[in-house]
């Protein structure tokens, strides 16, 4: 079974500097996709970047950049030059495979809380 | 572009009453429907998935059920609430053969 592991229930940064959300995976399928979400208070689920097992290169989407280390099984979040508005909790996610035949689902980690400070 | 609704976005139950949460999709069509419920500093935990319409797929066993009458319209249903059913419910769509699931701005739930 897939599971997502993230280790740093909160972490804290200055405005404009960088911060790593760390995340680590656990899969057997051979072939396997990585997302993280943003879920500020108001509750959405923000999708913010994907990396599949595949793929040559990090993914990167603006500020946003996934530092995927495959032989570690880790799929770290780098948010560069953090924002006020990047407070907030950010989830690592997997796709998994549900209970019925066809049934696919993503499977999340339990969540960092990040606060920026100015 | 693609819009994803749900509504109520809070509801405060008692214990034994009825529920419905609906959620809609827009600007796709034969999407694959989700309703994940996140407890409290928790993440997301999959409850119902569906392929199409009448198709269901029930991951847990419990208190609620979910049915899809059109092609992007999915409803979350109990007949009666338990307590344990307090939670942060949120929507979800994708599409076969791609990876990312979006999801709705969320219904906060509170059973007293």
């Amino acid at each position: 079974a897939q599971k997502i592991t993230q280790t740093q229930p909160g972490m804290f940064v200055q405005e404009k500097e960088a911060v790593t959300l760390d995340c680590t995976y656990d899969t057997s399928d051979p072939s396997y996709g990585l997302f993280w979400y943003k879920q500020p208070s108001s509750g959405e689920m923000i999708f913010l970047i994907y990396q599949g097992s595949y793929d040559q290169q990090n993914a990167t989407e603006g500020r946003y950049s996934l530092n995927f280390q495959k032989a570690r099984k880790s799929a770290n979040l780098v948010i560069s030059a953090s924002q006020l508005g990047d407070s907030a909790m950010y989830f690592c996610a997997t796709r998994g495979v549900g209970i019925s035949y066809n049934t696919d689902k993503l499977i999340f980690g339990t969540g960092t809380r990040l606060q920026v400070f100015p | 572009s693609q819009t994803i609704h749900q509504w109520p976005a809070t509801l405060v139950q008692p214990v034994g009453s009825p529920l419905s949460l609906e959620c809609t999709v827009e600007g796709t069509s034969n999407p694959n429907l989700y309703w994940y419920r996140q407890a409290a500093g928790r993440g997301l935990q999959l409850l119902f998935y569906s392929v199409g319409i009448g198709q269901i797929s029930s991951e847990v066993p419990q208190n609620l059920s979910a049915s899809r009458p059109q092609d992007r319209q999915f409803i979350l249903s109990s007949k009666k609430l338990l307590l344990s059913d307090s939670g942060f419910y949120l929507c979800a769509w994708g599409k076969g053969g791609q990876e990312t699931q979006y999801f709705g701005p969320g219904t906060r739930l509170l059973v007293l």
